[in-house]
């Protein structure tokens, strides 16, 4: 059974960037049928889709994001992290990593990290 | 503020049906297949339907999707307790400023 897991710091300081990894285990993070991506959801508020990247490096963002906004991914190391850089309090979320198909499917999620940014 | 409209809730005693909308653009559900998810509180959102109206292994048929033109629907029959949730539907939005998209998510309350 695939399963995800989000680890970083759970409190930055804003103007500062925010770091996260997913490891992904049970399954390949080198399948060429799926995505891994990040999504974000504000305390008490809906989903936002941050980005995804492919297994090759191939990556896409949301363009409200993208200035802020790096992933990248390590298949030797079976995981993709997320940078969002100049972070304010609006940046606050619970974040999840997640893997989806090339039709707009999420099928696996991890649990989520809740990253707050405060100084 | 999301570009996929959604009921902001909806009731239903168990037992009972209740269907939840999802209103978009030519750019995103008009164009683009519609993903359904539930989210219990305090847990991560699970796949309900994908691809419009198919439900991934373990999915009860009391859930069901549809769409047509540029909305989607999710129907909940059978209602239970353990169906109180947040609902939200998903899509591909390919305008310039577009992506993976969320719908603004509807709350399901059994009565």
């Amino acid at each position: 059974q695939l399963q995800l897991q989000e680890s970083g710091p759970g409190l930055v300081k804003p103007s500062e960037t925010l770091s996260l990894t997913c490891s992904v285990s049970g399954g390949s993070i080198s399948s060429s049928t799926y995505y891994w991506a990040w999504v974000r959801q504000p305390p008490g508020k809906g989903l936002e889709w941050i980005g995804s990247i492919y297994y090759s490096g191939s990556t896409y963002y949301n363009p409200s994001l993208k200035s802020r906004v790096t992933i990248s991914v390590d298949t030797s190391r079976t995981q993709f992290s997320l940078n969002l850089n100049s972070v304010t309090a609006s940046d606050t979320a619970l974040y999840y990593c997640a893997r989806h198909h090339h039709n707009p499917s999420f099928d696996y999620w991890g649990q989520g990290t809740l990253v707050t940014v405060s100084s | 503020q999301s570009v996929l409209t959604q009921p902001p809730s909806v009731s239903a005693a168990p037992g009972q049906k209740v269907t939840i909308s999802c209103s978009g653009s030519s750019s995103n559900i008009g164009n683009n297949y519609v993903s359904w998810y539930q989210q219990v509180p305090g847990t991560a959102p699970k796949l309900l339907i994908y691809d419009n109206n198919n439900r991934p292994s373990g999915i009860p048929d009391r859930f069901s999707g549809s769409k047509s033109g540029t909305s989607a629907t999710l129907d909940i029959t059978g209602l239970q307790t353990g169906d109180e949730a947040d609902y939200y539907c998903g899509t591909w939005d390919s305008s310039l400023s577009g992506g993976h998209v969320f719908g603004t998510g509807t709350k399901v309350t059994v009565l």
